[in-house]
């Protein structure tokens, strides 16, 4: 079946940098686009950053300002998202996501992973 | 601020019906039929409930149904039940290979 498994989060000073991983398994990683999702506590989802199936196109939502960047590994069926300039705003739980190919959504989440930012 | 906007709470009774808005613009919503909707639960991951504007995955109930006229589209519950309660998430392509998500709707089952 298939199974997302983010890690990587904890808590982290402001200014920072952390990467999040996600292992995917139970289906062909490297045919499908993947996604990452935050959630803010008790805010709503927010998407962050998508990645082709190849890892040659990559695309952020607009509040990322450079400071983001999603990879990944089709060898190691593993996504990647490297977090740099951490600030408050950014403690949430983050979610990989996998598309749903073809569809422009996505069906299978991950259970997620906190990311605190806190001196 | 989110992209789309939802209203903050809705409630029903057992088997009646409910309809969730969600608005955008003619960038998102309107623009292209890739509009979904998810269920969230309380500490869970969101759920895939609705997508492509009215298409039902696998196993989701036909009391769920989705649709949309302009800069709005709608989520549709009807036959309330107690395990209905949660949060829903619309979510839309929004061109240029990004999404948008609404704000949120709180679902209480009275």
């Amino acid at each position: 079946q298939v199974q997302l498994v983010e890690s990587g989060g904890g808590v982290v000073q402001p200014g920072s940098s952390l990467t999040l991983s996600c292992a995917a398994s139970g289906f062909t990683f490297s045919s499908h686009v993947m996604h990452w999702v935050r959630q803010a506590p008790g805010k709503g989802l927010e998407w962050v950053a998508a990645i082709s199936n190849d890892g040659n196109n990559r695309h952020y939502a607009d509040f990322v300002k450079g400071r983001f960047s999603i990879s990944r590994d089709n060898s190691k069926n593993t996504l990647y998202l490297q977090v740099n300039s951490l600030r408050a705003e950014d403690t949430a739980v983050y979610y990989c996501a996998r598309d749903y190919s073809g569809s422009w959504t996505v069906d299978y989440w991950g259970q997620g992973i906190l990311v605190t930012v806190s001196s | 601020q989110p992209a789309l906007t939802q209203p903050r709470s809705v409630s029903g009774s057992p088997g009646q019906s409910v309809t969730i808005s969600c608005t955008g613009t003619s960038s998102d919503v309107g623009g292209y039929n890739y509009v979904s909707w998810f269920q969230q639960h309380p500490g869970k991951a969101p759920k895939l409930m609705i997508h492509g504007v009215s298409k039902r995955p696998s196993g989701v109930p036909d009391r769920f149904s989705g649709s949309k006229s302009g800069n709005t589209a709608s989520l549709t519950i009807s036959g309330l039940q107690a395990e209905d309660e949660a949060d829903y998430y619309c979510w839309s392509y929004a061109g240029s290979s990004t999404w948008v998500f609404g704000g949120g709707t709180k679902l209480t089952v009275l």
